[in-house]
């Protein structure tokens, strides 16, 4: 079971926007940055977000991201069917001295 | 352009010691700047981080794997290395190494493309 709990799938038609949360605890969203990690089928996860809600170079715009507390979420507009892929979230836990990451979010494209 | 490469044994037997390998091309691992990480993802599951290195041999280790993960870099050859020991079916998965942003934001910001490791006898 993973320490940050997301919903294991999300789903929306192109155009539209979804969200995906991510929800942790004091010594792991509530104390460190979040980052979000693209994972599309059959490839190697890639950052998508940094340091709570900064996109990398080359990331589009429709992706955005936000905390607040103990929780996080990642918002895609405009989806798109390349967007269709699995979406994690991930921390330092103090607690821990480790790492740790959402057990992943799919999102579908309908 | 830092790339990152994973190799190893494709298949291991129960018990004995995993070894893997990640060469870094296109930049230097002696940087303050940066840690070096292994994450692995069982087939269908999620993404579990492993444990990282700083250069100077500074290490975090998952606490359910510590007992049996050793990390290590090597400057010389530009590589850091994995060693996952007593291994067991449960240890079935793709491995992955990533470079890990220290100080600031400490995203995986570059990863390697994985490779593939299998338990069996």
């Amino acid at each position: 079971q993973s320490v940050l709990t997301q919903p294991p799938s999300a789903s929306g038609t192109p155009g539209q926007r979804v969200t995906i949360s991510c929800s942790g605890s004091s010594s792991d969203i509530g104390s460190n940055t979040v980052n979000w990690y693209q994972q599309l089928p059959g490839t190697a996860p890639k950052l998508l977000i940094y340091n709570n809600n900064q996109r990398p170079s080359g990331v589009p715009d429709r992706f955005s991201a936000s905390k607040s507390g103990t929780s996080a979420s990642l918002a895609i507009s405009g989806l798109q069917s390349e967007d269709e892929a699995d979406y994690y979230c991930a921390a330092w836990d103090d607690s821990l001295s480790g790492r740790v990451f959402g057990g992943g979010t799919k999102l579908t494209v309908l | 352009q830092v790339q990152l490469q994973e190799s190893g044994p494709g298949l291991v037997k129960p018990s004995q010691t995993l070894s893997l390998t990640c060469t870094v091309s296109g930049g230097s691992i002696s940087s303050d700047t940066y840690y070096w990480s292994w994450i692995r993802q069982p087939a269908g599951k999620g993404l579990e981080w492993i444990g990282r290195t700083s250069p100077h041999g500074y290490t975090n280790y998952n606490p359910s794997l510590e007992s049996r993960v050793t990390i290590s870099l090597d400057t010389s050859k530009i590589q850091f290395s994995l060693k996952l020991s007593s291994v067991t079916a449960a240890d079935t998965a793709v491995y992955y190494c990533a470079r890990n942003r220290a100080f600031t934001d400490d995203a995986l910001d570059i990863w390697g493309q994985g490779t593939v490791i299998t338990v069996s006898s």
